[in-house]
């Protein structure tokens, strides 16, 4: 069965530090990955998907995420914090092909000082 | 503006009472979920639908229900709540192999 596992509930960085958010996954198949983000009181919002083309996939607000079969990592970066990235992150997998469940990550929170 | 809709927002009610979180989205999406999400868990899948008339279980589908006889709407059904319900839920839809478009979730107290 796939699943994705998030290291840090927590994660903390000064505003224009690198932003690492680690998710390693498990799946037999290729899997089809995501990153969504939730800011307080919102739902759900698509950051980036891998769907088995590029490794190296560019999401909205700077973010990117490198696909590394080798280590089963997805991890999720991006250059320089600003404070409006605090929010809550989920790693993400599903299956290829028809309708397949979504198996959501545990979540990191990020934190950005000042 | 495409978007999934979720009501009520917020919802403390008591033990036993049965109620209902409506969700509809105006994509045409085939395909519809809901989700818990709770500290610590991440979101877990209650259930799911393909299409009209077909839902099937999700991870944690005990004592809830769902039905879905358009496709645009998807509610999810606590016959009788129990203070283990209490949580943030999430209503989601997509077309098949696309990301899922979540709405911003109803967050129900149960006493």
């Amino acid at each position: 069965a796939q699943s994705v596992t998030q290291l840090g509930s927590h994660v903390s960085v000064s505003e224009g530090a690198l932003v690492l958010l680690r998710c390693n996954y498990s799946s037999s198949v290729p899997p089809y990955l995501f990153w969504y983000v939730q800011y307080p009181n919102q739902g759900l919002q698509l950051l980036l998907k891998y769907t088995s083309a590029a490794t190296l996939v560019k999401g909205i607000n700077g973010f990117e995420a490198e696909f590394k079969k080798s280590e089963t990592s997805f991890h999720l970066t991006k250059p320089s914090a600003h404070m409006s990235d605090a929010a809550e992150y989920f790693c993400a997998v599903k299956r290829t092909g028809g309708f397949q469940k979504l198996v959501f990550g545990t979540g990191t929170r990020l934190l950005v000082s000042p | 503006e495409a978007q999934v809709t979720q009501n009520p927002r917020y919802l403390i009610t008591v033990t036993g009472k049965k109620l209902t979180v409506t969700c509809s989205q105006n994509m045409n999406h085939e395909y519809m979920s809901w989700y818990r999400q709770d500290p610590g868990l991440g979101l877990r899948q209650i259930y799911y639908s393909m299409n009209v008339e077909v839902t099937d279980k999700g991870d944690v589908p005990e004592g809830y229900k769902v039905s879905r006889k358009e496709k645009r709407n998807f509610p999810l059904i606590l016959e009788s709540p129990s203070p283990n319900q209490t949580s943030l839920y999430f209503c989601a839809s997509s077309v098949p192999n696309q990301p899922q478009h979540f709405g911003d979730g109803t967050r129900l107290s149960i006493l």
